[in-house]
Order: structure tokens, then sequence, then C-alpha cells
């Protein structure tokens, strides 16, 4: 059953810890996306990766950072230097750049902070 | 800097009607076009996606149009009904090589009342 999962679903952290959210694709698709939602907002690209070992930044990338060692995975880690990481995460990953770039999501993991 | 714009934000109609959603983007030069729907809590799921040089794309009771000289984009939803009620949300891609991403709307919230 190909897709992409995401975990945990629920996701609680104190003030000043770094989390680890987890992204995995089984579609053999070269791009990964991480995307934040705020309520009554679009979707913001935090980071993109198009290719194993190569990640840039997208456009609300600091506070965050990410790896891309297996094509599959793609993990990121919400430091204690993002200053509101309250908000539903989510991943997607797409064929590539070469291809219509349809992309594919993940049912999304809601971080809040306490 | 592309923006897209969803008005209006959240829409009710009776079980059975045509809809049509729309969407408007501020740069025409776009790569491809797509629309998503998110149910409460969950992921996005890829509803049409369609290319620069196509008018329209078809899936079911659904229709997406685009019009690049006028910066729009239309989705209609036939016969609609309860099950369809969702946020629906576009996305836009720039023609500006591998490094281009999707920027989103904030989305419209439709619930059809049985």
């Amino acid at each position: 059953d190909g897709g992409i999962t995401q975990s945990p679903k629920y996701l609680f952290r104190k003030e000043g810890q770094n989390v680890t959210l987890s992204c995995e694709q089984n579609l053999n698709h070269d791009a990964m996306y991480w995307y934040r939602q705020d309520p009554g907002q679009g979707l913001r690209l935090i980071y993109y990766s198009q290719i194993v070992n190569d990640f840039q930044k997208g456009d609300i990338a600091e506070g965050y950072s990410v790896s891309r060692e297996k094509k599959e995975s793609f993990p990121l880690t919400v430091t204690s230097a993002q200053k509101n990481p309250t908000a539903f995460y989510l991943c997607a990953s797409s064929v590539g750049e070469n291809n219509n770039n349809e992309q594919f999501f993940g049912p999304g993991t809601r971080l809040t902070v306490l | 800097k592309q923006e897209v714009t969803q008005i209006p934000a959240a829409l009710s109609v009776p079980e059975g009607e045509n809809l049509v959603l729309n969407c408007s983007f501020t740069d025409s030069a776009i790569y491809n076009l797509q629309w998503f729907r998110q149910d409460p809590g969950k992921g996005l799921t890829s509803l049409l996606l369609i290319q620069s040089s196509q008018r329209e794309q078809t899936s079911g009771r659904l229709n997406a149009s685009l019009d690049k000289s006028s910066g729009r984009s239309t989705l209609y939803i036939a016969a609609s009904q309860p099950g369809d009620s969702a946020t629906y949300l576009c996305a836009v891609r720039l023609y500006t090589g591998a490094n281009s991403k999707l920027t989103f709307g904030k989305g419209i919230t439709l619930s059809v009342r049985p």
C-alpha cells in the first residue's frame, strides 16, 4: 500500500525542547517537502529536498532543521529556536522536478507546545 | 512575489447545487496549478492538476479550469453532496526552473447541507 506516513499524529513539547517529526514515503519519489499550516493560513514551505543528501530552505526555515540520508525519509526537527512552533505540520513528496510535479501529502502531525 | 487568493473563505450550500470555487493568482507565468481537498485535521488530497498549456481537467463530478492570462482558476463541483464538505485549496507553481515551489491559497471551507 503506497503512500506517505507521518508520525506521531499528535506531539506535545515543553518549551526549550527539540522534537523530531517523522516522514516516510514508499512512492519512490525523489522530492520531499515540509509545510507548516496555521489556522486561517495557507501552507508555508519550511524545507524541501530534491534528492538524497541535498535540501534547501523554504520560506520559513528559521528554527527548523532537516536531513535526507535516505530517499524514503525526510525527518524535520523543530528546535528550541523556533519561537512559535505550535502548528499542523505536513510532509509531501513528488516524483521530481522534471515531471508534472504533482505533490502528494501525508496525514500530518499536530505539534503543541505546552 | 506570487500571491494566491481564494474568496470567499467559507461557503454553505444545500445538497444538489452545482457550485464554483474560485482561485486567483498574481503572476500568470505559472507552470501548473493544483487543487486539493483537506478534511478537518487531515492531510491534503490532490484532486486535479492542470498544466499551464491546458485549459481544464475533469475527474468525476469535478472540473477545474485555468485561464492564465486573467490569473484565474475555478473548481466546478456538480451535484454537491454532504460528503463534499471540506476545505478546498489551490496552489500554483511558477515556471522558474528546478527550485520553483508551490504557493498556496488559504482555502475555501465548503459546507453542503443535507
